[in-house]
């Protein structure tokens, strides 16, 4: 069973970077067939893809997020990150990361979730 | 504002039927198979239908999906109190939307 797992500061100071990682068990992330993705929710609100990375290292950003969003991978640890710059209170948000089919909207396992607060 | 188009809300008393919408176009739904994703509150969405129509794993067969040309639909059928959740569409996008978008969602109320 692939279990996904959000670690990172739940406090983020405006202007700063917001850095996450997620650690997956249970199977590879160097698997081909799927891409590792980001997701955000602000709350209240809907669901956000931010971005994915497969474990090539090869990425796709939602294009509304480009220019701060940077996803990166190592495939020995097992793990993806997300790091998003200049953040502002909007960037407020619980943020999942997600097993991805490739070239699907198909997200079949999802991390718990981390709640990351931009506040100074 | 979402690319693809739900209602914000629906509602149905226990043992009843009652569908989503989600609406898009030619370039998302039009071309691409749909997902649709359960929010119980507090918890992480989970894949509920895959490509369009396919149950996943450990589904109850109360739940059923289906698209016809840009737009497809969730049907709950049997509705019961743990079906209260919301319920999210989204699919893959070819055009400068994508690749991937959610649909604004859904929040359903077992009456």
């Amino acid at each position: 069973q692939v279990q996904l797992q959000e670690s990172g500061p739940g406090l983020v100071k405006p202007s700063q970077t917001l850095s996450l990682t997620c650690t997956v068990s249970g199977g590879s992330i160097s698997s081909a067939g799927y891409y590792w993705s980001w997701i955000r929710q602000h709350p209240g609100k809907g669901l956000e893809w931010i971005g994915y990375i497969y474990y090539s290292g090869s990425t796709y950003y939602n294009s509304s997020l480009k220019s701060r969003v940077t996803i990166s991978v190592d495939t020995s640890k097992n793990q993806f990150s997300l790091k998003l710059s200049s953040v502002s209170a909007a960037d407020t948000a619980v943020y999942y990361c997600a097993r991805q089919h490739r070239g699907t909207s198909a997200f079949d396992y999802w991390g718990q979730g981390t709640l990351v607060t931009v506040s100074s | 504002q979402s690319v693809l188009t739900q209602p914000p809300s629906a509602s149905g008393t226990p043992g009843q039927r009652v569908t989503i919408s989600c609406s898009g176009s030619s370039p998302n739904i039009g071309s691409n198979s749909v997902n649709w994703y359960q929010q119980l509150p507090g918890t992480a969405p989970k894949l509920l239908i895959y490509s369009s129509n396919q149950r996943s794993s450990g589904v109850p067969d109360r739940f059923s999906g289906s698209k016809s040309g840009t737009s497809a639909s969730l049907a709950i059928s049997g509705l019961q109190s743990e079906d209260e959740a919301d319920y999210y569409c989204a699919v893959w996008d070819d055009s400068l939307n994508g690749p991937v978008v959610f649909g604004g969602g859904t929040k359903l109320t077992v009456l």
